[in-house]
C-alpha cells in the first residue's frame, strides 16, 4: 500500500465552524506532514510531526490545530478560519531522513465562505 | 540556505518531442534532489531524486533527470513526451531533515 488517504476530498465551511481534516496511511512512515497550496504555486510546509510528536510549527495561525493519534493518523482541526485560508490542504507522509521522497495525499479543497 | 529555482513558468512542446524542464538548485553540502509532479485537483506524485552516484536518474513514466553539478542543474527530461504528461512539474530540494524546499513550479504543455 503506496498510498496516504485524505478526507472528505471537498471541504465548505463558515468562518464559525469547526472542522477536521483526516489524513492516514500504512506505509510505516514515521513522519507525516501537513502543507497548503494556494492555485498554481508550490505547496507550503505548515506542520511535520515526526514519530507522533510535533517537530516543526511553520509560525501557523492558531486556528490551525494538528493532532497525531497515532503513527498512522494525521489531523488537521480547523476553527474560526478566514476566506484566505481557502486553499488545497496537502498531507504527506516519509521515512525519517532528508534522502527520502515524500507520498502525497490528493489533498482537501477546502472553501471558506 | 537551500534554494531551487525554475526559470521557465511554461513549457510547451509538441507530442512525440522530447521534453526538458529545467531546474537549478543552491545548497550547501550535498544536494539532495526531487522531482514530483501534479495533475490538476491531485496531490504531487514522485517521479525521481537524486542522492548521490550517477549523475543520470530514471524514475516514473520513462522520465530522467541529469545531475550536473558543476551548473548546479537537475533538469527532467523525456524522450518522447505524452499529451497525458502534460502537468505541473516542481523540482524540490531537502533542507535537513522533514524540509523540503520547493521550486515555483513549472506548468508543462504538450501539444498533439
Amino acid at each position: 500500500d503506496t498510498e496516504v488517504t485524505q478526507t472528505p476530498k471537498h471541504l465548505v465551511m463558515g468562518m464559525t465552524n469547526k472542522k477536521s481534516l483526516k489524513c492516514e496511511q500504512h506505509m510505516g512512515h514515521r513522519a507525516m506532514y501537513w502543507y497548503k497550496q494556494k492555485a498554481k504555486k508550490p505547496p507550503e510546509l505548515m506542520f511535520v510531526y515526526s514519530y507522533e510528536k510535533l517537530s516543526i510549527n511553520e509560525s501557523v495561525p492558531s486556528r490551525f490545530s494538528p493532532e497525531c493519534p497515532n503513527s498512522s493518523l494525521l489531523n488537521l482541526h480547523l476553527h474560526a478560519l478566514q476566506p484566505e485560508d481557502s486553499a488545497l490542504y496537502l498531507c504527506a507522509s516519509s521515512y525519517p531522513g532528508p534522502r527520502t521522497e515524500a507520498f502525497f495525499g490528493q489533498g482537501t479543497r477546502l472553501t471558506v465562505v | 540556505a537551500q534554494s531551487v529555482a525554475q526559470p521557465e513558468d511554461q513549457v510547451n512542446v509538441a507530442e512525440g518531442n522530447p521534453l526538458t524542464v529545467k531546474c537549478t538548485y543552491s545548497v550547501s553540502g550535498n544536494p539532495y534532489l526531487f522531482w514530483y509532479v501534479q495533475y490538476p485537483n491531485r496531490g504531487l506524485q514522485f517521479l525521481l531524486k537524486y542522492i548521490t552516484g550517477d549523475n543520470l536518474v530514471k524514475g516514473s513514466y520513462g522520465f530522467e533527470a541529469e545531475f550536473n553539478k558543476s551548473q548546479t542543474s537537475f533538469h527532467l527530461k523525456k524522450p518522447s513526451a505524452l499529451v497525458s504528461d502534460s502537468a505541473l512539474y516542481f523540482c524540490a530540494v531537502s533542507s535537513g531533515t522533514y524540509k523540503y524546499i520547493f521550486g515555483t513550479g513549472t506548468r508543462l504543455k504538450v501539444l498533439a
